[in-house]
């Protein structure tokens, strides 16, 4: 079973609200990412976490925070996001960091 | 030099031929090389992995890693219409996950 879930599926917020995307894997796999990928671009790396601590931050804006409660979840808490934060949201997990990565459906997610 | 390289396309194969897609990296300590498929709006689906030199087969897929010449390749053959998609070559760099901007492919029927 290589199952990434996320939800919401889609998610729409104003400028000034706060809303969190939510990451599980079942998958026994220590290390989980965040992404954010654009129409027609590849996913851009944003965050990392290892063994339930955050091992890379891609200078991601202090608007988007990162949170990891357990080795089997992963959140990302959104605050103040402009519209060009719209984006499908990514989060992958992997054995290890360098191992092969699995992505869950991800979260099309639209500021107004 | 972007770090993974790919021809955007679209690369337009009919159904049943093979279809080749490439792949360079500039960095010569890259360890782990994989092929990912997106389809439009989805996210993306490992389809190969690969990770000493020469051929990997799985189905209809073939990926061909070559580290002297810092290449990797993936030939579908037998191509379907269901294989139209973006397909992504990624490889390790300093742990992390560097992806190619993608070559669209389309099979025509």
């Amino acid at each position: 079973d290589t199952e990434v879930t996320q939800t919401p599926k889609h998610l729409v917020m104003g400028m000034t609200n706060k809303k969190s995307l939510k990451c599980e894997q079942h998958m026994g796999h220590r290390a989980m990412y965040w992404y954010k990928q654009k129409a027609k671009k590849p996913p851009e790396l944003m965050f990392v976490y290892s063994y339930e601590k955050l091992s890379i931050n891609e200078s991601v804006p202090s608007r988007f925070s990162p949170e990891c409660p357990n080795s089997s979840l992963l959140n990302l808490h959104l605050h103040a996001l402009q519209p060009e934060d719209s984006a499908l949201y990514l989060c992958a997990s992997s054995q290890e960091r360098g191992y092969e990565q699995y992505f869950g459906p991800g979260t099309r997610l639209t500021v107004t | 030099q972007k770090e993974v390289e790919q021809n955007s396309g679209p690369l337009s194969v009919p159904e049943g031929a093979i279809a080749s897609l490439n792949c360079t990296y500039s960095d010569r300590g890259s360890q782990s090389f994989f092929w990912y498929r997106q389809y439009s709006g989805k996210s993306p689906e490992l389809i190969m992995s690969i990770y000493s030199n020469g051929d990997k087969e799985d189905g209809r897929f073939t990926a061909q890693l070559n580290k002297a010449s810092q290449y990797v390749s993936l030939l579908i053959r037998d191509s379907q219409p269901s294989d139209s998609a973006t397909y992504l070559c990624a490889v390790t760099g300093f742990q992390k996950l560097v992806f190619g901007t993608g070559t669209r492919l389309l099979v025509s029927p």
